[in-house]
């Protein structure tokens, strides 16, 4: 059973325009969020992460939003870059920072088109 | 930076042969997780160590065994491969409530 969902395969938007990247999950255990951008022969990158006790983070062009009561969580990048294209994974771990282990979405492929 | 190192980048091998992957985790970090990422899959927790102790274990097959060494390296050991093995092998390390950094990882393909 997927907690942690990705129901968006692909997302594509123009350069300077907002991109959306939607993320649900199931397990109320959960309390630290992060977004990975993974490119191509790449491992998963570190983007931003949100704990369960705030509803927004923000840094520069991302801004990552959690509705705890809806178990959904959103990452938007503004303005977005073509250099931005690439594989977003959503992930929860059940304790602060990350420090357990992750469970991941299927990842959302974001195309950023010039 | 130094960031963690994952080797070989790629493997080939057949069924019920051996496999090892080696991980050397970010200088200072304390704790190395193994993840398995099958074709159009999210990545699958395997199993992590912490202080070179084992500290939680996923959906990790017997066939599977892994450990940290002294040096904080860590190595997943793989026997009696099967088809399903083919997979991208991703290790990360990580430090006290900091967020999991990753390596490249290992593309093993079984044959």
């Amino acid at each position: 059973d997927q907690q942690v969902k990705q129901n968006s395969p692909s997302l594509s938007v123009q350069e300077g325009r907002i991109s959306i990247l939607n993320c649900d999950y199931t397990n109320s255990m959960f309390d630290y969020f992060l977004w990975y951008k993974k490119y191509p022969a790449e491992g998963p990158t570190f983007l931003i992460s949100i704990s369960s006790i705030k509803d927004k983070n923000e840094d520069g062009r991302f801004t990552v939003f959690l509705n705890k009561s809806a178990k959904h969580l959103s990452l938007h990048i503004v303005p977005s870059q073509p250099g931005d294209s690439a594989v977003y994974f959503c992930a929860a771990s059940a304790r602060s920072g990350g420090s357990e282990k992750l469970v991941f979405g299927k990842g959302t492929k974001l195309t950023v088109n010039p | 930076a130094a960031g963690v190192i994952q080797s070989p980048r790629h493997l080939i091998k057949e069924k019920r042969e051996t496999a090892t992957l080696k991980c050397y985790p970010i200088p200072r970090h304390d704790t190395v997780y193994w993840y398995q990422q099958g074709p159009g899959q999210d990545p699958q927790f395997l199993i992590s160590f912490y202080e070179k102790m084992q500290s939680d274990k996923g959906s990790i097959p017997d066939r599977f065994s892994a450990q940290q060494f002294s040096d904080y390296h860590s190595e997943l050991n793989m026997s009696s491969l099967e088809l399903g093995d083919s997979a991208l092998y991703f290790c990360a390390s990580g430090y006290s409530n900091q967020p999991q950094h990753f390596g490249d990882g290992t593309r093993l393909s079984i044959l």
